[in-house]
């Protein structure tokens, strides 16, 4: 059954550091997200992706976040300088069209130290 | 900003209780609304998305329900089992900036216990 991957599945990194965090999803699915789950928190909504650029971004997506799809596999997430606070579970998703259910990667534990 | 709530927050039920918990959303502009299960150390896996008013879906001992009218939608478990031990999510989806992104409600942790 196809699914989404993610690595790695946890990374820790030292505040100030760059990171990228990498998801390949379901090969023939058009939208593309990434959420994050601060521990104890709800999942919130950061960036949506479609048609090869950013459809939609939330208040948390700022300029130290990007997001790519390089080669039309790969989807990543880039944390220019991180901070304490973008210590989270973050997940990637994709679904096929506008209709249906999303599929969701194992996620990506981020720790800022 | 969309506001998607659940309730309760957490439950605790015996073995073999039944369990119900409700997802409510904006009433306007509706489209769907999806159910996730979430078990501990995996990914959100979809049960349900549902689309019209009055519509009831059923997936083995789980069902859900839809009031678009009044913005609600109830997840039911009949003859809770141990496994279905897991955060139940509704979504909401919205198509303004075309993006279609799902706003999650904060969930419901439910565990059943032996």
């Amino acid at each position: 059954e196809p699914e989404v991957t993610q690595t790695p599945s946890h990374q820790v990194t030292q505040m100030g550091q760059e990171v990228i965090l990498r998801c390949v999803p379901i090969s023939n699915h058009l939208y593309f997200y990434w959420y994050r789950q601060i521990l104890g928190q709800k999942v919130e909504f950061l960036v949506s992706f479609y048609n090869n650029e950013i459809s939609e971004k939330s208040e948390i997506f700022d300029d130290q976040f990007s997001v790519e799809r390089p080669d039309g596999s790969n989807f990543t997430l880039k944390i220019r300088s991180t901070k304490l606070e973008d210590s989270a579970m973050y997940f990637c998703a994709s679904r096929a069209d506008e209709g249906t259910e999303a599929f969701f990667g194992q996620g990506t534990r981020l720790t800022v130290v | 900003i969309l506001n998607v709530e659940q309730s309760p927050q957490s439950l605790h039920v015996q073995e073999g209780d039944s369990t119900n918990f409700t997802c409510s959303f904006p009433s306007s502009n509706f489209y769907a609304l999806h159910w996730y299960r979430w078990e501990t150390a995996k990914s959100p896996e979809a049960l349900f998305v549902m689309t019209l008013n009055g519509d009831e879906k059923k997936k083995g001992r789980i069902s859900a329900t839809l009031n678009t009218k009044e913005g609600y939608s109830y997840l039911y478990i009949k003859g809770s089992q141990p496994e279905d031990s897991a955060t139940y999510l509704c979504a909401f989806p919205s198509l303004t900036g075309g993006g279609n992104k799902l706003t999650f409600g904060t969930g419901t942790q439910l565990k059943v216990e032996l």
